[in-house]
């Protein structure tokens, strides 16, 4: 069965403390995996497109890396503004494409 | 500001009620998406439409009825809906092509009384 787990659930962190969300697949025919952000009562932001096992991407304090398993999105000196749950979507094609959100790991950071 | 409008954002009903859901999109985005989203939970595909066409009908029961009236439109009819299907309404789009980011609205949140 096709699955997407992302860890961990809940992370606090103080304001310039660095780290690391991880997003495991386990699913055949992977076309690309998506990074979001969502802030409350809005809907996900999109930050990061995926294709292929050692790519990455950056954008401001995020960087966001993938391997054949997994994907990291590194948070480097974290502000306050960027607590919100980060949600790892992957499409696949199994027969047809589908599209298949992780449980979301929800971020704080404290000042 | 998001480019994918929906309206309304609060919406409360009855069981007994027909209401509906719209979303707009002005990016010529070719694929749209209704999404259900629970509490602290990942959104759930519900409806993918493609060029206008349904092509994707996640085993949605029939009081959730979709509607594309144009390439920029995306509607959810409601009727006879359950308590449990309060929840947060998502709509997004994306480009044509398969492996594109989806870019969404800020939903809908509906109350089922």
């Amino acid at each position: 069965e096709d699955q997407v787990t992302q860890s961990p659930e809940a992370l606090r962190l103080q304001e310039g403390e660095s780290s690391s969300l991880n997003c495991s697949y386990t699913v055949s025919g992977l076309r690309g995996l998506f990074w979001y952000r969502q802030d409350p009562g809005k809907g996900p932001e999109f930050l990061f497109t995926l294709y292929s096992a050692g790519e990455e991407k950056e954008k401001e304090r995020l960087k966001a890396t993938l391997t054949k398993k997994e994907s990291f999105l590194h948070i480097t000196a974290p502000k306050p503004e960027d607590s919100a749950t980060y949600l790892c979507a992957v499409l696949i094609t199994s027969g047809t494409y589908k599209y298949i959100f992780g449980t979301g790991t929800r971020l704080k950071v404290l000042a | 500001d998001t480019e994918v409008t929906q309206t309304p954002k609060h919406l409360v009903m009855g069981m007994t009620n027909k209401k509906s859901l719209k979303c707009e999109q002005h990016m010529g985005h070719r694929a749209m998406y209704w999404y259900k989203q629970k509490a602290k939970k990942p959104p759930e595909l519900m409806f993918v439409y493609s060029y206008e066409k349904l092509s994707i009908n996640e085993s949605v029961p029939s009081r959730f009825s979709p509607e594309c009236p144009n390439s920029s439109l995306l509607n959810l009819h409601l009727h006879a809906l359950q308590p449990e299907d309060s929840a947060l309404y998502l709509c997004a789009s994306s480009d044509s092509g398969r492996n594109q980011p989806q870019h969404f609205g800020d939903g809908t949140r509906l109350s089922i009384l």
